[in-house]
């Protein structure tokens, strides 16, 4: 969906290095979400946040940092990066006020921990 | 612990056939219960949704049907084509409340051959 996005779209990157993924919103959502998808496991919450000052652990929050700049973007950082953080990371967005409650999912960055 | 269980993992059928994919929950206070789509190299992206007011949901050759007393719901692909291949997502969540966040199965990668 192209009212997320994400950068970068592909990331190789060594182990110990710091790496920040970026997502930003056009739809005007409170939340956003970070997920990591790995082959078999499916779609794991990282991070959540339902405002600017509201911030919450998901159920893989280890290892993980998150900054929430704006309503419209919401970061994920690897502090100290490790071969097992190797995954597809997908931003995702959803209303408050939705009577839906969808979640709006970005691209996807895929992340190479060497 | 897994709220959500997704079964089968991957499921091969052929053009015109019917696919079915289940999944099971424990939660009881669950009452939404979408489907998510991800075709290669996208996000998932809302397929269909039921909440278990009914018992089954039809949009188009995709139908839901909500067991409720066994804690059970299914996606059901009729005519299924080859364009249908994608890994699907089932998810639940408690709507509406401020906590609101998806609990997703694990995934299943449906082929649909030629």
């Amino acid at each position: 969906d192209a009212d997320v996005t994400q950068t970068p779209r592909n990331r190789i990157t060594k182990t110990g290095k710091r790496i920040m993924l970026e997502c930003s919103q056009t739809k005007g959502h409170d939340r956003m979400y970070w997920y990591r998808q790995d082959p078999g496991l499916g779609l794991r919450l990282i991070y959540y946040s339902f405002d600017v000052k509201d911030i919450n652990k998901g159920e893989i929050s280890d290892g993980y940092s998150v900054s929430r700049q704006a309503q419209a973007k919401f970061s994920l950082s690897l502090e100290s990066a490790i071969p097992n953080q190797t995954a597809l990371y997908f931003c995702a967005t959803s209303d408050r006020l939705g009577a839906t409650d969808t979640q709006y999912f970005g691209p996807g960055t895929r992340l190479t921990v060497l | 612990q897994q709220q959500v269980k997704q079964s089968p993992q991957s499921l091969i059928v052929q053009k015109g056939g019917i696919s079915i994919i289940n999944c099971a929950y424990e939660n009881t206070a669950f009452d939404y219960f979408p489907w998510y789509q991800q075709f290669p190299g996208k996000g998932p992206a809302l397929l269909i949704a039921i909440r278990p007011d009914v018992s089954e949901k039809k949009e188009g050759r995709f139908t839901i049907s909500f067991n409720k007393s066994a804690k059970q719901f299914s996606l059901h692909i009729m005519d299924s084509q080859p364009g249908d291949s994608a890994t699907y997502f089932c998810a639940a969540t408690v709507s509406g409340g401020s906590n609101y966040k998806l609990t997703f199965g694990k995934g299943t990668l449906l082929t649909v051959n030629p």
